[in-house]
């Protein structure tokens, strides 16, 4: 079945270290983002990509990297320097057709992510 | 810049009431288009309807409503005879494609609780 995964579903880190989430899509989207969720918050965008081998930052891209080698695939890498890594973190794709049933959005599970 | 504004932040209704869920949006585009998502406790969000800017017929779907309103810059969510299991965070979101952008925002979510 077509759909987006992400990996792993929840994840513990010490301090001072990087992590890497990972999202893969196999519904031939070209556009891929990830968010932020934290409680009270709603949704807020870290990084986007709108086609492989470029990605735009959004809002709270500090302290976070990403790559899009792939088009099935966009990681992000949570870095040392994020001061306040503790969130759920959602990954989604969307097609960018002329079609406008590719607009919307689909989601993953999302990755729980602690700092220990 | 666009920007999702849901004032509501938690609404509590008892079982078989109905529910309205607010949107409203900003942007200087002319052509956007307009979700909303459902969140369960489990996480993933789920797609519930799509919304393009030269459509302003409202649609309903089952105990759904959308009433979508370019004049006040509205996209209502309205639940009818409420049931346990609608409750969930529900998300407005607006994707403009204006300069090429793809950014999809998303307000800050409504938390919905039925009271059995």
């Amino acid at each position: 079945d077509g759909g987006i995964t992400q990996s792993p579903k929840y994840l513990f880190r010490k301090e001072g270290q990087n992590v890497t989430l990972s999202c893969e899509q196999n519904l031939n989207h070209d556009a891929m983002y990830w968010y932020r969720q934290d409680p009270g918050q709603g949704l807020r965008l870290i990084y986007y990509s709108q086609i492989v081998n470029d990605f735009q930052k959004g809002d709270i891209a500090e302290g976070y990297s990403v790559s899009r080698e792939k088009k099935e695939s966009f990681p992000l890498t949570v870095t040392s320097a994020q001061k306040n890594p503790t969130a759920f973190y959602l990954c989604a794709s969307r097609g960018t057709g002329h079609d406008t049933k590719n607009t919307e959005a689909f989601f993953g599970q999302g990755t729980r992510l602690t700092v220990v | 810049a666009q920007k999702v504004t849901q004032a509501q932040t938690e609404i509590s209704v008892v079982e078989k009431e109905d529910v309205t869920l607010d949107c409203v949006y900003e942007t200087r585009d002319t052509t956007y288009y307009l979700f909303w998502y459902k969140q369960p406790p489990s996480g993933e969000l789920v797609f519930l309807i799509r919304r393009n800017s030269f459509d302003e017929q409202n649609e309903i779907s089952g105990r759904y409503s959308w009433n979508f309103q370019k004049s006040t810059s509205s996209f209502n969510f309205t639940i009818t005879a409420s049931q346990v299991v609608d409750s969930a965070v529900y998300f407005c979101a607006l994707h403009s494609s204006g300069a090429g952008s793809y950014q999809l925002t998303f307000g800050k979510g409504t938390k919905l609780s039925v009271i059995p």
